[in-house]
């Protein structure tokens, strides 16, 4: 099936850096959704975005809706070991089907 | 905790067995989905339930037969699996089935052998 394009596929950083991570899309969405999945675990919903241009946080998350509704980012400030995990951003869809990009893995180096 | 509950966390089952997987949610949600997902790969849409009909099944193979007995429930019965079939399966639900976001239970980890 259709995925977004999400980048960087893995990434392997020092506790305490910002970490950035972006999916685009050839196609518009109504709304992004960001997900991390912890091994064993299901996916967890961190941020919903509605709206194009939205820009909202959740602790030391904060994610953008972008204006043209092809992209999205996703930032986490001063990353601590139990960021470790998949993160996962998605689509909504008519009939509310998720498109999913691929994951970037990321690793904290303590 | 999630509020989407999946049991059994794990199953085991030869290729002849008939198992079920179970999905509970007492969110309220009206909209309820199964996904199949494999190891570092994104979740697969297989079924989506809305209002505890059938809306969307993606071309997922007869083995696997969903069933919705009300709001709160979800079932997938499973018959003569395959060992590719092994997976984690997991179970979503959503407010509504229209732009609605889609929360997760921790899944059942299925082995097929």
């Amino acid at each position: 099936g259709q995925q977004l394009n999400q980048s960087p596929q893995s990434m392997f950083i020092q506790e305490g850096e910002d970490v950035s991570m972006n999916c685009t899309s050839s196609s518009i969405f109504n709304t992004w959704l960001w997900y991390k999945q912890d091994p064993g675990e299901g996916p967890v919903l961190l941020i919903a975005l509605y709206k194009a241009g939205e820009l909202t946080s959740n602790g030391r998350l904060t994610a953008q809706f972008g204006i043209t509704r092809k992209d999205s980012f996703l930032n986490i400030s001063a990353s601590i070991p139990s960021d470790v995990g998949i993160y996962f951003c998605a689509g909504l869809r008519y009939g509310n089907k998720l498109v999913f990009g691929a994951g970037t893995i990321l690793r904290v180096k303590s | 905790d999630t509020e989407v509950t999946q049991t059994p966390k794990h199953l085991v089952m030869g290729m002849t067995n008939k198992k079920s997987l179970k999905c509970e949610q007492h969110m309220g949600h009206r909209a309820m989905y199964w996904y199949k997902q494999k190891a570092k790969k994104p979740p697969e849409l297989m079924f989506v339930y809305s209002y505890e009909k059938l809306s969307i099944n993606e071309s997922v193979p007869s083995r696997f037969s969903p069933e919705c007995p009300n709001s709160s429930l979800l079932n997938l019965h499973l018959h003569a699996l395959q060992p590719e079939d092994s997976a984690l399966y997991l179970c979503a639900s959503s407010q509504d089935p229209q732009n609605s976001p889609l929360h997760f239970g921790n899944g059942t980890r299925l082995t097929v052998t």
